[in-house]
């Protein structure tokens, strides 16, 4: 889950899709998970998180789902709309504090 | 109910100067986290505190950069001899109890060092 100084994956969909934004990581005694959205020139914001004796949770238009065999984590947004269009982020728990991935760029073009 | 409060939003500093950036946790929260953003990058961990104690700093560059939250006041997270690749976003995130539970973010500081 360490971001590794790459550019960011980009994802591109068009308006009123579905949208999915995955996440590996690394630490299999993570047992708390969140996705984060970055706009531009902004501070993350929360939008759903996940403890691991769960493999779905569901909020309003977003799912998060998580497979702890092959430590990987998925986002769901549906009916995608111009104002997802962000930067993505998933973090998992490690030790005491959350560890970021590199994130993913989300374009929804209208 | 104010959220994390991050000053100044920007900052501009010159090489070899200090930049001190503040991070007021929410109200209620005793957990301080300080992450570092580079352009088109993810958030890299620098260090996480309690009130008066540094309980890692594993993130944090050994010179010239510090931290502190005091039992008053505000986290500082301290910059010392300022260099251009310190240019960067700083964000705060703090949290009711360890392990991440109930994180929250400021909207950052945007230190560039000219």
């Amino acid at each position: 889950g360490e971001s590794v100084g790459l550019h960011l994956p980009t994802l591109s969909v068009q308006e009123g899709d579905n949208s999915i934004i995955n996440c590996a990581y690394s630490n299999s005694a993570s047992d708390y998970f969140i996705w984060y959205k970055q706009e531009s020139g902004k501070g993350p914001q929360f939008i759903i998180d996940i403890r691991s004796n769960m493999d779905k949770r569901q909020g309003q238009r977003v799912t998060v789902l998580l497979n702890k065999t092959v430590k990987h984590l998925s986002l769901q947004i549906a009916a995608t709309q111009p104002g997802d269009s962000a930067v993505y982020f998933c973090a998992e728990n490690s030790g005491n504090d959350m560890r970021f991935g590199a994130g993913t760029r989300l374009t929804v073009k209208p | 109910n104010a959220g994390v409060m991050q000053n100044p939003r920007h900052l501009v500093r010159r090489r070899g100067q200090e930049a001190r950036l503040r991070c007021s946790p929410m109200k209620g929260h005793s957990h301080v986290y300080w992450y570092r953003q580079l352009p088109e990058e993810g958030l890299k961990f620098m260090v996480y505190l309690q009130k008066e104690n540094i309980i890692d700093e594993s993130g944090m560059p050994k010179e010239r950069f510090s931290a502190e939250f005091p039992k008053e006041g505000p986290s500082i997270l301290r910059i010392q001899q300022v260099v251009r690749g310190d240019s960067a976003a700083y964000f705060c995130a703090s949290s009711l109890g360890a392990s991440g539970y109930g994180y929250t973010f400021g909207s950052g500081t945007r230190l560039t060092v000219v």
